[in-house]
C-alpha cells in the first residue's frame, strides 16, 4: 500500500463509450503524473499536475482528458478511444517535483484497460 | 534525447543465486537514477535511488552504483527469493526548467524458483 489508489482496477469500454479514470492520494503531495503502461513499451508519461496546474502534457491525443480538481485526486477523462489504447494506466504522486529531478514518485496499482 | 536501455528478461534463477540486471542510460543532462519494482497486480514501487556520482542506492539486499564514467546504475543483489519475482525498471530523470518527465527503460521480468 502507498497511499495512492486507483479506480475502478479494471474497465471495458466500447470505442463510443464515455468514462473517467480516477486516482486519490493520500500523502499530502503536491504534484500527480499520469503514465501509459503497454506490452513491451516503456512505462510513458502523460500528464503532470504541479499544485493543481497542469505542467506537462506529453503529446497526448485529445480523446484523453486530465482533471485535476484539487492536490488529493486526479482524474482521466476517456472519449472515443482506440482498441491501441489498451494498456495498464498508472497514477502517480511527488512531495515536490525538485530541481535536480531527484524526488520519489510513489505509484498506484493502476487502471487496467480494455477497449473492444 | 534522454534514455535508458537495461537487460532484456525474463531472466530466471534459483533461489540464493546472485543477481545482476544491468541498466545504461544517455541523458541530456545530469540526472537522478531509479531502480522501481512492480509486483505482480501492483504498481511501480520505488526500489532504490542515486542523486549524484559514485552514489550508491540500497534497500532490501539490493544495490545499485551510479557510474558516471560508463553511464551504467547496475542492480546487484546477492542472494535472490521468490520473493523477489517481479519486474524490474531501471529510470533516470534529468532536472532543471520545465522537464518532468521520469525516462523508464523496458523492464526486466525476475523470476526466482525454490
Amino acid at each position: 500500500e502507498t497511499g495512492v489508489t486507483q479506480t475502478p482496477r479494471h474497465l471495458v469500454m466500447g470505442m463510443t463509450n464515455k468514462k473517467s479514470l480516477k486516482c486519490e492520494q493520500h500523502l499530502g503531495h503536491n504534484a500527480m503524473y499520469w503514465y501509459k503502461q503497454s506490452a513491451k513499451k516503456p512505462l510513458e508519461l502523460m500528464f503532470v499536475y504541479n499544485f493543481k496546474e497542469q505542467t506537462e502534457n506529453n503529446s497526448v491525443p485529445s480523446r484523453f482528458s486530465p482533471e485535476c480538481p484539487n492536490s488529493s485526486h486526479l482524474f482521466l477523462h476517456l472519449h472515443t478511444l482506440q482498441p491501441e489504447d489498451s494498456a495498464l494506466y498508472l497514477c502517480a504522486s511527488s512531495q515536490e517535483i525538485l530541481a535536480g529531478g531527484g524526488e520519489t514518485q510513489y505509484f498506484g496499482p493502476g487502471t487496467r484497460l480494455l477497449v473492444l | 534525447g534522454n534514455s535508458v536501455t537495461q537487460m532484456e528478461g525474463p531472466v530466471t534463477l534459483s533461489e540464493e543465486a546472485f543477481l545482476t540486471i544491468n541498466c545504461t542510460y544517455t541523458a541530456t543532462g545530469y540526472p537522478s537514477l531509479f531502480w522501481y519494482v512492480q509486483y505482480p497486480g501492483e504498481g511501480l514501487q520505488l526500489l532504490l535511488k542515486a542523486t549524484k556520482a559514485d552514489d550508491k542506492g540500497s534497500n532490501k539486499g539490493f544495490e545499485a552504483t551510479y557510474r558516471k564514467e560508463t553511464t551504467s546504475f547496475h542492480l546487484e543483489k546477492g542472494s535472490v527469493q521468490v520473493s523477489d519475482s517481479a519486474v524490474y525498471f531501471c529510470a533516470l530523470r534529468v532536472g532543471g526548467g520545465s522537464n518532468y518527465k521520469l525516462t523508464f527503460g523496458k523492464g526486466t521480468l525476475l523470476t526466482v524458483n525454490p
